[in-house]
């Protein structure tokens, strides 16, 4: 079964707007990642998160992680078309992948010009 | 470096067949690990392999086998094709310890038919 889970599935904004998704998630992680999906391509690796962590930040990417909540934030500051794509988060509650990354159902991003 | 590279991109086969599908891993990473992505299931994981060794599989029935090398190049097979198993299969690489990032192959397209 699936532990994350991203909130909203779809979401349509204006380019050089910011987008906000979300992940939940069930049981205790050790680290928590974001990955974005272009249509039928593989999975690009965004930022890692540990479970001691509460904020990270990369370029246009916020990340942050409430332990106590058991959710993760993803923001992509001033959007372009380029971001258009499926976002998801996985959990890795094993550590080193051994048990598998869990992925939620993704959010699809629309980035309108 | 060069990323995960999966081959073939995309093939089509047969209900029936068998099907192989190879994966080389990121240059140093040990860890290489398959998930299995539709559109109503998601991406779900199959197994991982850490220095030729299965370390876990998911929930997958035992028509789905895999294997690694002592390069850790690996490959998976899927016996006994079925239309269910029509599928993007993702590959991905790590060092294979806790917090390393995983790093994914842009997948084999597989129609089953």
């Amino acid at each position: 079964s699936q532990q994350g889970e991203e909130d909203p599935q779809a979401l349509s904004i204006q380019e050089g707007e910011n987008a906000t998704m979300n992940c939940s998630y069930k049981t205790s992680i050790n680290n928590l990642q974001w990955y974005r999906q272009n249509s039928g391509r593989g999975l690009v690796h965004l930022i890692l998160i540990r479970s001691n962590e509460r904020e990270k930040h990369s370029g246009r990417l916020r990340v942050t992680l409430d332990t106590s909540k058991k959710s993760s934030s993803l923001l992509i500051t001033a959007s372009r078309a380029a971001d258009t794509a499926s976002y998801f988060c996985a959990t890795d509650y094993s550590g080193g992948g051994a048990d598998g990354l869990t992925f939620g159902k993704g959010t699809h991003l629309i980035i309108q010009p | 470096k060069a990323g995960v590279t999966q081959t073939p991109r995309y093939l089509i086969k047969t209900r029936g067949q068998q099907v192989t599908l190879s994966c080389s891993p990121i240059s140093g990473h040990r860890s290489v690990s398959w998930y299995q992505q539709t559109p109503g299931q998601g991406l779900q994981f199959l197994f991982e392999y850490f220095s030729e060794t299965q370390r876990n599989k998911g929930n997958f029935p035992g028509r789905f086998s895999g294997r690694q090398f002592s390069n850790s190049r690996s490959e998976m097979n899927v016996s006994t094709l079925e239309l269910g198993d029509s599928a993007l299969y993702l590959c991905a690489s790590s060092l294979g310890q806790s917090a390393n990032t995983i790093y994914f192959g842009e997948g084999s397209w597989l129609t089953v038919v």
